[in-house]
Parts: structure tokens; sequence; C-alpha cells
């Protein structure tokens, strides 16, 4: 596609249900990241894949949280029994080499707010 | 640890001065800096660059920035600001130790350009 696709861009859901977070990254690029942005925050990085493996989990808060790709493309983020510090922006990001000057390209995020 | 800083929360601006936002950075090894731009309700637009070569990076929307291996710094800056300006900036440093994927971003600086 054109650019990073995140759905939904905006989700309400109550406390203690699990949500997904969906992201479509730019065709062809291998590398794909999760961010979170709290309000007022800056971004604090979640999970880092390279084609379906993901390397780098350091960043997920909890075991609440996981994360896959398939097929090298498409992304899933899933926040379990979701709680209200979940609230936040998420952000997904792809770049298309996997080399470190390589600039990151960023979706317009999904805004999860939990009730 | 790899990290950048940015030292300014906000940065105040009449309409057609020089701004400037500032990062310092703290990298092992060769450092590889970015700057990205996030308006409202919108994910984190690519301003810049810098990998290697000449010190001064031109980027997107007449932006500019300079990097300083002594004083360890990369600030943004445009000679002439504009109220579109106005937006959240974050520098952006590329983690290559622990894991080389990974964007490690600043907390932000708030520029407001005033008419």
């Amino acid at each position: 596609g054109a650019g990073v696709s995140q759905s939904p861009s905006n989700k309400v859901t109550e406390k203690g249900k699990d949500v997904e977070l969906r992201c479509d990254p730019i065709s062809g690029h291998t590398a794909l990241y999760w961010y979170r942005q709290s309000l007022g925050q800056g971004l604090e990085f979640l999970i880092y894949f390279q084609g379906n493996s993901a390397p780098d989990k350091s960043g997920l808060p909890s075991d609440r949280f996981s994360a896959e790709r398939t097929g090298g493309s498409v992304s899933t983020l899933t926040i379990q029994r979701t709680q209200q510090e979940d609230s936040a922006v998420y952000l997904c990001a792809s770049s298309a080499r996997r080399q470190v000057g390589t600039e990151a390209f960023f979706g317009q995020g999904t805004r999860l707010t939990v009730v | 640890a790899q990290s950048v800083a940015q030292p300014e929360d906000q940065v105040n601006v009449a309409e057609g001065n020089p701004l400037t936002v500032k990062c310092t950075y703290s990298v092992s090894g060769n450092p590889y800096l970015f700057w990205y731009v996030q308006y409202p309700n919108r994910g984190l637009q690519f301003l810049l660059k810098y990998i290697t070569g000449d010190n001064l990076v031109k980027g997107s929307y007449g932006f500019e920035a300079e990097f300083n291996k002594s004083q360890t710094s990369f600030h943004l800056k445009k000679p002439s600001a504009l109220v579109s300006d106005s937006a959240l900036y974050f520098c952006a440093v590329r983690v290559t130790t622990d894991s080389w994927g990974k964007l490690q971003f600043g907390a932000g600086t708030q520029v407001v350009v005033t008419p």
C-alpha cells in the first residue's frame, strides 16, 4: 500500500476485555515496529519484527501484551484483560531494509480507550 | 545505553523567526539520528536523518539539522518558521547494540509558532 495502515483508528473497550490492533505495513517492508504513546508522553517501544520473527520484545509491558506477524506482512497487537493504564495511542511503523540508516514510516495510530 | 535527550518541553517562536529544536545523543559507536514531526491527531512523519557525511542535513518542509560530534548534538533548524510548523517534534537514535532495529525516541518538543 501507499502507507502504513492501522485499524481501527479508534477503539473504546471495557476494562477486562481483550482487544486486537492491526497494522498493515508498506508493501515490501521487512521491518515492523510497535510503539505506544500515552497522553503527554513520548514514544514507548513495544516490539520489533524482522520478517515474521520478533528479535526484540523487550518493550512489551506485561504478559497481557502479545504480537504476531504472519506472511512477513500484517501484524496484530493483542492486549488481553485490558486495564485503564493501557489507554494510549498505539503506533505502528515499517522500514524497508535491515540497515541502520533506514528511516521508519509510521501509521496514524490506533487510539485505545479503556473504560 | 543509547539514548537521545530533548531538553526543552516547548519552544515558542514568532512566525518568520529562526526555529531551533535541540537534541543531544548518547551512543556507543556511530550515531544514526532521525527527526520526526507529529501534527495533531496524526502519525509521525519523517523529516530527515544523519547517517554519515556532511554535518548539515537537509530535509522536508525546509528543515535542516546540524550534526555536531564534539557536542553530541543534532539540533533541528528552520531559518524562518511558519505557523503551520506548530507541532510535536521528536529526535530519535537507532539502537545498534542490543537491537539494531529499534528507534529510541526523545520525549518530544512542542513547537508553538505565533503569527
